[in-house]
């Protein structure tokens, strides 16, 4: 079946330094990958959707500057976390889709990020 | 524009007892609706999903779900319980004209010896 890595799946930074984030399919091509955040006992919040060669389409109220994703080929997607702050600490999870919702998506294991 | 509604936030139940987690959604397009799995500090698993073929659906796990149009409803059922189905789940939507992915709430499942 359709795997999806993340890495790395803990990470704990000083505020004010930024933190990247990876998310790879491993055995499709993903024409989309999708970023999430998700609180405590929350649901996710979809913060972006990345398409191969095009910039990330960015949620309403999800700072673009602060977030900054690349999806720089068909098996890979990153998301920065800049200048970061013990606000931003969360957990976040990639998922990926190789067309439209009808094929599905799958989710990478998460990654969870610690401002000290 | 698409949504998902959970109702009930946790949910429990006796091990070998039925399991039923409600979803009903909102869509202004056919949708694609999926059930997914989440166990702590991990990542999602899907259960199963419906994309307009059979409406009783059949996933992992022992659970199934029916698509009922009539009552925008995609419930989540098991028949007997299990300890190991302890975790939170996710109802999600999308469009078949749109690749996003929006979830619901969340249900938290306890599962009693």
């Amino acid at each position: 079946g359709a795997v999806v890595s993340q890495h790395p799946s803990r990470v704990i930074c000083k505020s004010g330094t930024s933190v990247k984030i990876e998310c790879r399919s491993l055995d499709f091509q993903a024409t989309t990958m999708f970023w999430y955040r998700q609180f405590p006992k929350k649901s996710l919040m979809l913060m972006a959707t990345s398409n191969e060669g095009s910039k990330a389409t960015y949620e309403q109220g999800v700072e673009k500057d602060k977030f900054l994703i690349n999806h720089a080929s068909l098996t890979l997607s990153t998301l920065t976390v800049t200048s970061a702050h013990p606000e931003d600490s969360s957990f976040y999870i990639c998922s990926a889709t190789p067309g439209t919702g009808g094929f599905g998506y799958t989710f990478g294991s998460g990654t969870r990020l610690t401002v000290v | 524009a698409q949504s998902v509604t959970q109702l009930g936030s946790h949910v429990s139940v006796s091990e070998g007892a039925l399991v039923l987690l409600r979803c009903n959604y909102s869509s202004s397009v056919p949708p694609y609706l999926f059930w997914y799995v989440q166990y702590p500090n991990q990542g999602l698993q899907l259960l199963l999903k419906y994309t307009s073929a059979a409406t009783l659906v059949k996933g992992i796990n022992g659970f199934e779900a029916e698509f009922k149009k009539s009552e925008t409803s995609f419930h989540l059922t098991k028949p007997s319980a299990h300890m190991s189905d302890a975790a939170e789940y996710f109802c999600a939507v999308s469009g078949r004209n749109t690749d996003k992915l929006i979830f619901g709430t969340g249900t938290r499942l306890q599962v009693f010896p």
